[in-house]
């Protein structure tokens, strides 16, 4: 069974309209992570939550933001979608208590932007 | 994080042994190995990690040199799904930093 889990799988939005991602789990982690991940390239890291404190990478655009109103549900939210936002989407969580390397990773959410 | 250097691709034979190369020289005392890897079009997922011992769980084998400098990971029977992009990362707390990766090819 999926234990995180991204939606829309596949999302197509045009140039400058707001989309919103979102990734909820089932393993009651308080760590959350967005990663964007570019064709042909590595995921990096856009910001994190711990438990509700947010954690935004220092080049990571305004442009990007996200909501986690409770353990279960983080959203993404980018407010005005540029040709260079398209990509994947990747959520991920770690474990509760700690900061681990162990992350449990969504399927993600493949980004097209016309 | 350590900074980690792989070799960009490798191939293996179906049912042979892959032992992946990871160079970090740079790794603090603190800083744990993680091993992922990321078939085409999924979410990347967690192998095996470690601190000085080496270790071995269902899915793989990690050996950390004495100097923990560099680390090689193991897959000892490789299958056509284990074809995949293989990273290793340095890391002391959650934030891993993915490098470029290995794209291991496992052929017929």
């Amino acid at each position: 069974d999926a234990m995180v889990i991204q939606n829309p799988r596949y999302q197509v939005t045009q140039f400058g309209k707001p989309v919103t991602l979102s990734c909820s789990q089932t393993l009651n982690h308080n760590v959350m992570y967005w990663y964007q991940q570019k064709s042909s390239q590595a995921p990096k890291l856009l910001f994190h939550y711990y438990d509700k404190d947010f954690n935004n990478e220092a080049d990571t655009p305004d442009n990007f933001q996200s909501r986690r109103p409770n353990t279960s549900f983080c959203f993404l939210d980018i407010r005005s979608p540029g040709l260079g936002d398209a990509a994947m989407y990747l959520c991920a969580t770690s474990a509760q208590g700690a900061y681990t390397g162990e992350l449990f990773f969504g399927e993600g959410s493949r980004l097209t932007v016309l | 994080d350590a900074k980690t250097t792989q070799p960009p691709s490798m191939d293996c034979a179906e049912g042979r042994a892959a032992n992946l190369p990871c160079n970090h020289s740079t790794i603090s005392g603190n800083e744990y190995v993680y091993w992922y890897r990321q078939i085409h079009s999924q979410g990347p997922q967690y192998i095996i990690h470690g601190l000085k011992n080496n270790e071995t769980n269902e899915m793989a084998s990690l050996i950390i040199t004495e100097d923990r400098k560099s680390s090689t990971l193991i897959l000892p029977h490789a299958t056509l799904r284990d074809t995949a992009v293989y990273y290793c990362i340095g890391t002391s707390y959650g934030k891993l930093t993915f490098g470029q990766g290995t794209i291991l090819t496992v052929h017929p």
